[in-house]
């Protein structure tokens, strides 16, 4: 079975810092991870997506993340964020066949601080 | 153009009425999923149908019942509501087979409120 974890619930910052969200996920087969974004009342919106090739991955509004076989991890960062990034952000895993069930973490509240 | 709509977006009730979520989509998948976001923000699926079929069946009670009438759409039924099924509901899409087919498309979710 899959799982993720997200070791941060909150993460404050001030605009235009830098900011990195930590995603750790276990699993025993070959795995997709993708990370979402939740605007207050609003529905998922995918950022990037990790599915294979380079470990870099660049996904919109300028954020990216790299993927970390060794580490399990799939930290998600963005140079300088704005108050417009204040957000939940949510990193899911799936096997990388079958069905695509995914298997979310807890989220991450980014706040961005003027 | 609204992608994957669901109706309603707010649901108030009492307990033990019986209520359901519509869910659409107009991306052409074949595949849909439900899922419960409850109130510490936590994501888990519920349900996942392809073709009409149900493939994913997590550890729901029975008082959640799954309708997929076509491909485009899977409704949510609910029977004798209970305080913990308040949440809110995310309906999600996808294509099996082909490019992009991992990924999966959400609308905008069903704030349920039980009193």
């Amino acid at each position: 079975a899959q799982s993720v974890t997200q070791l941060d619930s909150q993460v404050p910052v001030f605009e235009e810092a830098p900011v990195e969200l930590r995603c750790n996920y276990s699993s025993s087969v070959s795995v997709y991870l993708f990370w979402y974004v939740q605007y207050p009342n609003q529905g998922l919106q995918l950022l990037l997506k990790y599915l294979s090739g380079s470990t870099l991955v660049k996904g919109i509004n300028g954020f990216e993340a790299e993927f970390n076989k060794s580490q399990t991890s799939f930290h998600l960062r963005k140079p300088s964020v704005h108050i417009s990034d204040t957000a939940e952000y949510f990193c899911a895993v799936s096997k990388a066949s079958g069905t695509y069930k995914y298997i979310f973490g807890t989220g991450t509240r980014l706040k961005v601080l003027a | 153009d609204t992608a994957v709509s669901q109706t309603p977006k707010y649901l108030v009730t009492q307990m033990g009425n019986d209520k359901s979520i519509k869910c659409e989509q107009n991306l052409g998948h074949d595949t849909m999923y439900w899922y419960k976001q409850d109130s510490k923000k936590f994501l888990k699926i519920m349900f996942s149908y392809n073709n009409k079929e149900l493939i994913i069946n997590e550890t729901v009670p029975n008082r959640f019942s799954p309708k997929s009438p076509d491909k485009a759409h899977l409704n949510l039924h609910i029977n004798s509501l209970e305080l913990g099924d308040s949440a809110v509901y995310f309906c999600a899409s996808s294509q099996v087979g082909g490019p992009g087919q991992e990924t999966q498309y959400f609308g905008p979710g069903t704030r349920l409120l039980v009193l």
